[in-house]
C-alpha cells in the first residue's frame, strides 16, 4: 500500500498569514487529492491535483485562497492563504492505491490539524 | 440531493450486538464504494470495499450492496468498545476523489 509522509501534523497560525502543507508519497500517483475536516465534521473535497496541470477545484473553493503546486508524481503542496478563524481545520492529502493482493481503497495522509488565532 | 447520505447518529449499541450503518448515493452509474473507520483525531482507515451487488465479509465486518435501490450499508457483528468511531461511507466520483458522507457515530458500550 502507498505510504503518505504528510507535514506539519499541527500548527497554529496568526489569522492572515499563510501556512504549506506537504504530502510526499512514496510511489508515482496520476492524482492526488486534498480534503478539508471541519471541527466534527466528514471530510469535504478541496480539489484534484494533477502532475503538469492546474489542479481542479470544488465548488466553493478558490485557487487564491489554497494555491495547489504538483511538480512530480509523488509530492503535492497546499496552501491555505490569508488564513482567517473559519480555516481552523484538518487538512488531508489522500491518493488512490491499488493496494496488496488487489485490496483496492485509496489512503490518507495523517492530516495537519489547522488553528487560525 | 447529497452525492451520498448517512444518518449522523449517534448510533449505541451494547457490547456483543450487531451494529448496522446505513448509506444512500445519488449516481446511479457508481461502481464502487466504500466503508472508512476514523477515530478521534485520526485519519480515515479503510474497513471494506465492495463492487458487486450482495454480502462481502471480513471478519466481524459485512458490507451489502443493492445498486437498484442505490444503497450500501455496513454490519459489524459482535461490537466491541473499541468499535467505537465514526464510520465514513464514501463512493469515487467519476473514478476520481472520494466524496464521503457525513460519517454515522457508533458507540459502544460494555
Amino acid at each position: 500500500s502507498a505510504v503518505i509522509s504528510q507535514k506539519p501534523s499541527r500548527d497554529i497560525c496568526q489569522r492572515g498569514t499563510s501556512l504549506t502543507i506537504q504530502c510526499q508519497v512514496d510511489s508515482q500517483v496520476t492524482m492526488m487529492f486534498w480534503y478539508r475536516q471541519q471541527p466534527g465534521q466528514s471530510l469535504t473535497l478541496i480539489a484534484t491535483a494533477n502532475q503538469g496541470s492546474e489542479a481542479t477545484y470544488e465548488s466553493g473553493f478558490v485557487i487564491d485562497k489554497f494555491p495547489i503546486s504538483r511538480p512530480n508524481l509523488t509530492f503535492s503542496t497546499l496552501t491555505v492563504s490569508n488564513m482567517s478563524p473559519e480555516d481552523s481545520s484538518i487538512y488531508l492529502c489522500s491518493v488512490e492505491d491499488p493496494g496488496d493482493r488487489g485490496v483496492y481503497g485509496y489512503t490518507f495522509g495523517s492530516g495537519t490539524r489547522l488553528t487560525v488565532v | 440531493q447529497k452525492e451520498v447520505e448517512q444518518n449522523s447518529g449517534p448510533l449505541s449499541v451494547p457490547e456483543g450486538a450487531i451494529a448496522s450503518l446505513n448509506c444512500t448515493y445519488s449516481d446511479r452509474g457508481s461502481q464502487s464504494f466504500f466503508w472508512y473507520r476514523q477515530y478521534s483525531g485520526k485519519s480515515p482507515e479503510l474497513i471494506m470495499f465492495i463492487y458487486s451487488n450482495g454480502d462481502k465479509e471480513d471478519g466481524r465486518f459485512t458490507a451489502q450492496l443493492n445498486k437498484a435501490s442505490q444503497y450500501v450499508s455496513l454490519l459489524i457483528r459482535d461490537s466491541q468498545p473499541s468499535d467505537s468511531a465514526t464510520y465514513l461511507c464514501a463512493v469515487p466520483r467519476a473514478g476520481t476523489a472520494l466524496i464521503f458522507g457525513k460519517g454515522t457515530t457508533l458507540s459502544v458500550s460494555s
